[in-house]
């Protein structure tokens, strides 16, 4: 299995939809969790960290699910430029190490 | 604020050739470096990582290499390349102050082996 798991997509949804992807990790000592936005071909870059409470940014919300072990991001409004890939990151015990995983492609439509 | 720079951008080699790809990180102090690699359609993959000069861990075996000069800068080698080298090298850093493991990248260097 794993160690963080996202559903590939791509999600293909209309602008001002509303999509949420989801975002399993097996490591349940895991304790920091973060989303970044990689465009093609340019850099990972962080758009979120998530905390234990859930947090918003504006029409982004991220959860954390600690029982269940699974980590989600909400996107509202959807607009063109949200068209992306959207990695899920945990923390690898206090070690400072990342783990990625393989990302959610993102499409929005006019 | 923090800069990060990567050099070349992109960069095509032969089979058997050196590799020396190049990052810098401004505005900050004694950061943790680290060597991604992402391959085509593949999720990152982390090589190498530095808590201070001189320090190197490696994650994986591979014919790359890494070191630490200076403070904020971090050097990806190989003696001689081979094709599943190919990918997109990612440099990035993090903070060794308080309690944030956030990394932030660098622009990235795309490498083709023929």
């Amino acid at each position: 299995r794993k160690e963080v798991e996202q559903d590939p997509g791509p999600f293909n949804v209309p602008e001002g939809a509303t999509v949420a992807f989801n975002c399993t990790y097996s490591n349940s000592a895991s304790q920091s969790f973060f989303w970044y936005r990689q465009d093609c071909r340019k850099e990972p870059k962080l758009l979120m960290s998530v905390y234990s409470s859930g947090n918003e940014d504006g029409r982004f919300t991220a959860q954390l699910n600690r029982a269940s072990q699974y980590i989600s991001l909400l996107i509202r409004d959807s607009k063109l430029s949200d068209s992306a890939t959207y990695l899920c990151v945990v923390l690898s015990g206090n070690t400072g190490k990342l783990i990625f995983g393989q990302g959610t492609t993102l499409q929005v439509k006019p | 604020s923090q800069t990060i720079h990567q050099w070349p951008a992109t960069l095509v080699q032969p089979v058997g050739s050196p590799l020396s790809l190049e990052c810098t990180v401004e505005g900050t102090s004694n950061p943790n470096l680290y060597w991604y690699r992402q391959a085509a359609g593949r999720g990152l993959q982390l090589l190498f990582y530095s808590v201070g000069i001189g320090q190197i861990s490696s994650e994986v075996p591979q014919n790359l290499s890494a070191s630490r000069p200076q403070d904020r800068q971090f050097i990806l080698s190989s003696k001689k390349l081979l094709l599943s080298d190919s990918g997109f090298y990612l440099c990035a850093w993090s903070s060794q102050v308080g309690p944030s493991y956030e990394q932030y990248f660098g622009p990235g260097t795309r490498l083709t082996v023929t």
